[in-house]
């Protein structure tokens, strides 16, 4: 149980395009799920906090424009790079909270995004 | 800023051995602790959670939290070269969600 998928695994794509990643809770309504963003050999940043129907919370330094996270579905969590650079390029990784669960503060993470932009 | 520490390592351990990590936090008010375990380019695991004083056992790890000295950390008993990996430990922050990261602890496992 507790299975989180992300789509796509990797990306390459040029300066000033968008990039859309997908993340779905398999076998649990996720009520909350979680961006994280990962540069090599240091740890895991929040970006944002997103809650299923509402809008997404942003961690500070986070642009909101940028990052567009939806949030449609009990399963399903997309952000959005938009208009992106090679200072974007990094390992996205999303997670998500069971709120069926007792243990409700633990999180499931994805396999991640590797995103790189020429 | 809540804030999560642990000795970035690495930790090297012969095979067999227990490995002991550590890592103290600043919130006095979190209540959940989790350990994960990070593969070179892969995602965390999440591998031990903790809620009250104590100890917790779930096979090879144990975990164990004081909250009075703030104060959580994970062994891993018979240690084995496929443990080694990067250990993050994580606490949520305050009464809300979100879990605040440290750095994580490199762990090698020596055959």
């Amino acid at each position: 149980g507790a299975v989180v998928s992300q789509h796509p695994s990797w990306v390459i794509c040029k300066s000033g395009t968008s990039v859309k990643i997908e993340c779905r809770s398999l076998d649990f309504q996720a009520t909350t799920m979680f961006w994280y963003r990962q540069f090599p050999k240091q740890s895991l940043m929040l970006m944002a906090t997103s809650n299923e129907g509402s809008k997404a919370t942003y961690e500070q330094g986070v642009e909101k424009d940028k990052f567009l996270i939806n949030h449609a579905s009990l399963t399903l969590s997309t952000l959005t790079v938009t208009s992106a650079h090679p200072e974007d390029s990094s390992f996205y990784i999303c997670s998500a909270r069971d709120g069926g669960r007792m243990n409700y503060n633990e999180q499931f993470f994805g396999p991640g995004t590797r995103l790189t932009v020429l | 800023q809540k804030e999560v520490e642990q000795n970035s390592g690495p930790l090297s351990v012969p095979e067999g051995a227990i490995a002991s990590l550590n890592c103290t936090y600043s919130d006095r008010v979190s209540q959940s602790f989790f350990w994960y375990r990070q593969y070179s380019g892969k995602s965390p695991e999440l591998i031990m959670s903790i809620y009250s004083n104590g100890d917790k056992e779930d096979g090879r790890f144990t975990a164990q939290l004081n909250k009075a000295s703030q104060y959580v950390s994970l062994l891993i008993r018979d240690s084995q070269p496929s443990d080694s990996a990067t250990y993050l430990c994580a606490v949520n922050e305050g009464y809300g969600n979100k879990l605040v990261f440290g750095a994580g602890t490199i762990l090698r496992v020596k055959s």
